[in-house]
């Protein structure tokens, strides 16, 4: 089963513009991860925000935490072309080995 | 660098085929993972590994087995070959503890 659900599925958007992604997950957490994927590769970790932080900055990342809602948006600010990607939100069970990544969001951004 | 290498980015193989896709990883990690990704389904955890010859079901084992000989070394196994495990595989690692996995370019595996 899906622990995060990421929103939209899809994004497109002109180079320069913000982009804003959601996930939201269904159980309590210890923290959530981002992701991103570009087409045909593997995963590369973006940000960890922890259950006790509201709010993450890494570069033009911003990360927010809303645990009361079971929420997390990943806006990254500033977008570029090489910005396209998969984003993926992605929770850690309650035992720590084992990550559930929600679906994925693609954002595409037009140069 | 951190580096985990998966043994071919593309395969072809024919169903009732066995299968075996190789992930090699350099940072001295003790756990390890595989995944499959199909388009909207996200990831999938077939099988973890919290350490040498030592190995989990993830949520979709069936069809799939693992091997973990060595600490650097994770195997996956398709015993035989079905056209529903067509898909991207992607394995993965990290340190005990940590939150942050590590994954490979990925195997895009076609069943005919």
């Amino acid at each position: 089963s899906q622990q995060g659900e990421e929103d939209p599925q899809a994004l497109s958007i002109q180079e320069g513009e913000n982009a804003t992604m959601n996930c939201s997950y269904k159980t309590s957490i210890n923290n959530l991860q981002w992701y991103r994927q570009n087409s045909g590769r593997g995963l590369v970790h973006l940000i960890l925000i922890r259950s006790n932080e509201r709010e993450k900055h890494s570069g033009r990342l911003r990360v927010t935490l809303d645990t009361s809602k079971k929420s997390s948006s990943l806006l990254i600010t500033a977008s570029r072309a090489a910005d396209t990607a998969s984003y993926f939100c992605a929770t850690d069970d309650t035992g720590g080995f084992k990550t559930i990544f929600g679906a994925g969001t693609r954002l595409f951004v037009k140069a | 660098d951190v580096k985990v290498t998966q043994s071919s980015r593309y395969l072809v193989k024919r169903t009732g085929e066995k299968v075996f896709l190789e992930c090699v990883q350099d940072m001295d990690h003790e756990n390890m993972f595989w995944y499959r990704q199909d388009p909207g389904l996200g990831l999938r955890l077939i099988y973890f590994s919290y350490d040498v010859k030592m190995k989990e079901k993830g949520d979709i084992p069936e069809g799939y087995s693992v091997s973990r000989e060595k600490k650097e070394r994770f195997s996956l196994i398709l015993e035989s070959a079905s056209t529903n495990q067509t898909s991207m595989y992607l394995c993965a690692s990290k340190r005990p503890g940590a939150h942050e996995q590590y994954f490979g370019p990925g195997t895009r595996l076609t069943v005919t």
